[in-house]
């Protein structure tokens, strides 16, 4: 049974690029949540998406924007990139959209920005 | 403002010795989860906690969520080199809010052997 897989692992791009990360959930999983991991900081929420919609979003601008596909894989989106988005991208899957079920992490893309 | 403060944030300790790690908050939670983060991986949960006053054991970890259901404790007892990782704490249902889990900054614990 695979666990959630995230591609791809590392990246760099340079200030105003665009960048897609992509994330499978767990088997049986239809809920996805992406999180940003900046050096020496907790997961921050992104947004959570729940049948092909964004249900929850955190407190990150427009710039970041993600999509979710019927087979319940999901990309975050960012445009206009910044050095501060610099980060560990994790994606987390878990069943149902409440939130309180159990969340299983991806390992995560490093994403550094120039 | 972070809304859940985690100490101590390094420890570096020998193999066999024992440690607590602390999460508090000022806000009520519905639940809170205990991860650890190994390096170049995502967190894997250890334990949530629902009631106050509960007490989770897993192995030689105890995990306590405080009467009021804004603090928690991680002891570990007679820590080993694999229990080196980032320990996060995540409350969720702050307040009667959003049941996404809310990170504190997370404990970076060394064992060394």
């Amino acid at each position: 049974d695979a666990g959630v897989t995230q591609s791809p692992t590392h990246l760099i791009k340079t200030r105003g690029q665009q960048v897609t990360l992509r994330c499978s959930p767990k088997s049986g999983h239809d809920t996805v949540s992406w999180y940003q991991q900046a050096l020496g900081q907790g997961p921050q929420f992104i947004f959570q998406y729940y049948e092909e919609e964004e249900r929850q979003r955190g407190n990150f601008p427009d710039r970041f924007s993600g999509h979710q596909f019927p087979n319940y894989s999901s990309e975050l989106n960012v445009n206009a990139l910044l050095l501060g988005d610099s980060a560990l991208y994790l994606c987390a899957s878990s069943l149902g959209r409440r939130g309180t079920d159990t969340q299983y992490f991806g390992p995560g893309t490093r994403l550094t920005v120039l | 403002t972070q809304l859940l403060e985690q100490s101590p944030q390094f420890l570096s300790i020998q193999e066999g010795e024992n440690l607590t790690v602390y999460c508090n908050s000022s806000s009520v939670f519905s639940s809170l989860q205990w991860y650890r983060q190994e390096p170049g991986e995502g967190p894997v949960l250890l334990v949530t906690v629902v009631t106050g006053g509960e007490v989770k054991k897993l192995k030689r970890l105890t995990f306590q969520f405080g009467d009021a259901r804004k603090d928690s404790s991680l002891h570990i007892t007679a820590a080993q080199p694999g229990d080196t990782g980032l320990y996060l704490c995540a409350g969720a249902g702050a307040s009667g809010g959003s049941y996404i889990p809310t990170f504190g900054r997370g404990t970076s614990l060394i064992v060394h052997p």
